[in-house]
């Protein structure tokens, strides 16, 4: 079966330091994979997508993924974190199926970010 | 540019009480329409989806139902809350074989 495993639930970074947040799939064939934001109280938003082809992907807010398929990871990096960035971050992978991508989610890692 | 609306945007309802949240889309034809629930301290669990008009797939069993009574409207109802479906719910919506994107969410508390 398909799962996604983000192992921080805490992170906690000074403000202007690096960031990287793990994600971790299970999935048996290629997937599409996917990185979310969501604030205290509000929706997700979509921070950055892959489908296919550069294993480099960049997003919105400075965010950028690398996919890795021999360790089943797509990992969630920033050079230098701002105080704003402080939130919850789900890794996603969308399992194409029924004319809809359904959509197995982490169970987030919580920033905080120290002034 | 599309536009995802959800209301109300608090609940909170009594054991036993029906349900009705409401989902619209604007500024897109046709998407697929879903419903998530988040716990507290949990990912979000796909409850609903749709891919067309009164065409509704449910993910897991429970004591909630989904509608889509027009293109852009998608609906979550309960005929009776239990105290276990207080949590926050989440629409999206999407185009056939794209990301999601979600709405606001309705926090709903069940007392």
């Amino acid at each position: 079966a398909q799962s996604v495993t983000q192992p921080d639930i805490h992170i906690t970074v000074s403000e202007g330091a690096s960031l990287e947040l793990r994600c971790n799939y299970s999935y048996g064939a290629t997937p599409y994979l996917f990185w979310y934001v969501q604030s205290p109280g509000q929706g997700l938003q979509l921070l950055l997508k892959y489908f296919s082809g550069d294993t480099l992907v960049q997003g919105i807010k400075g965010f950028e993924a690398e996919f890795k398929r021999s360790q089943s990871s797509f990992n969630l990096r920033k050079p230098s974190v701002h105080w704003s960035d402080a939130a919850e971050y789900f890794c996603a992978v969308g399992r194409f199926t029924s004319g809809t991508y359904k959509y197995i989610f982490g169970t987030g890692t919580r920033l905080k970010v120290l002034a | 540019s599309q536009t995802i609306h959800q209301w109300p945007a608090t609940l909170v309802q009594p054991v036993g009480s029906p349900l009705s949240l409401e989902c619209t889309v604007e500024g897109t034809s046709n998407p697929n329409l879903y419903w998530y629930r988040q716990a507290a301290g949990r990912g979000l669990q796909l409850l609903f989806y749709s891919v067309g008009i009164g065409q509704i797939s449910s993910e897991v069993p429970q004591n909630l139902s989904a509608s889509r009574p027009q293109d852009r409207q998608f609906i979550l109802s309960s005929k009776k809350l239990l105290l276990s479906d207080s949590g926050f719910y989440l629409c999206a919506w999407s185009v056939p074989q794209s990301e999601q994107y979600f709405g606001p969410g309705t926090r709903l508390t069940v007392t």
